[in-house]
């Protein structure tokens, strides 16, 4: 199989401070990962496109200095969510495509609360 | 972002009824994705559909890639208590990113 972990699974962080959200892939290589934020009742959307060694590609809309972007190997990435808000309380979500393929490994995402 | 239409948005239904939904784009895509959410959790992938007119099965659950490449539909048959959940479906060109659908939430009356 292709498993993806995260960790957090869920944290509770005070307005202003930073958070860091990891995604691995457990048991492949991924040269790609995908970052997702889920709002309560809402579909996935794609906030940022990871791939090692390189900088990130974000989607329109998204502060790359606010959620800032590591993938420095090939089983992981980070993302860290930088001075948080209470608006940014989501559920963010990584996904890894491995290398060589086009198919997408979820994991099981991150619950993220700004107090 | 650009999200796909999905319907219905949600259904309740009776355990052993039949549930249909279907997804559909503005633009074309050569990879169909369908997807169940439980609370909590990321999506898990139940069925892939690559070529335009394929019907594939996994189980009780069937997929269609519709044959203009902007629409797919999925059936689930006998549903079950552990169908509940939101399911969606994404869409793909070539390597480049999902773009998902706006979810239809199942659930099973008693």
């Amino acid at each position: 199989g292709a498993v993806v972990s995260q960790h957090p699974s869920r944290v509770i962080c005070k307005s202003g401070t930073s958070v860091k959200i990891e995604c691995r892939s457990l048991d492949f290589q991924a040269t790609t990962m995908f970052w997702y934020r889920q709002f309560p009742k809402q579909s996935l959307m794609l906030m940022a496109t990871s791939n090692e060694g390189s900088k990130a590609t974000y989607e329109q809309g998204v502060e790359k200095d606010k959620f800032l972007i590591n993938h420095a190997s090939l089983t992981l990435s980070t993302l860290t969510v930088t001075s948080a808000h209470p608006e940014d309380s989501s559920f963010y979500i990584c996904s890894a495509r491995r290398q060589g393929s086009y198919e997408q490994y979820f994991g099981p995402g991150t619950r993220l609360t700004v107090t | 972002g650009q999200q796909l239409n999905q319907s219905p948005q949600s259904m309740f239904i009776q355990e052993g009824e039949d549930v249909s939904m279907n997804c559909t784009s503005s633009s074309i895509f050569n990879t169909w994705l369908w997807y169940k959410q439980d609370p909590g959790e990321g999506p898990v992938l139940l069925i892939a559909l690559y070529k335009a007119g394929e019907l594939t099965s996994n189980g009780r659950l069937t997929a269609q890639f519709g044959i203009t490449r902007k629409d797919s539909f999925l059936n689930i048959s006998a549903s079950i208590p552990s169908d509940v959940g939101i399911y969606f479906c994404a869409g793909q060109l070539g390597n480049e990113k999902l773009t998902f659908g706006t979810g239809t939430r199942l659930t099973i009356i008693p």
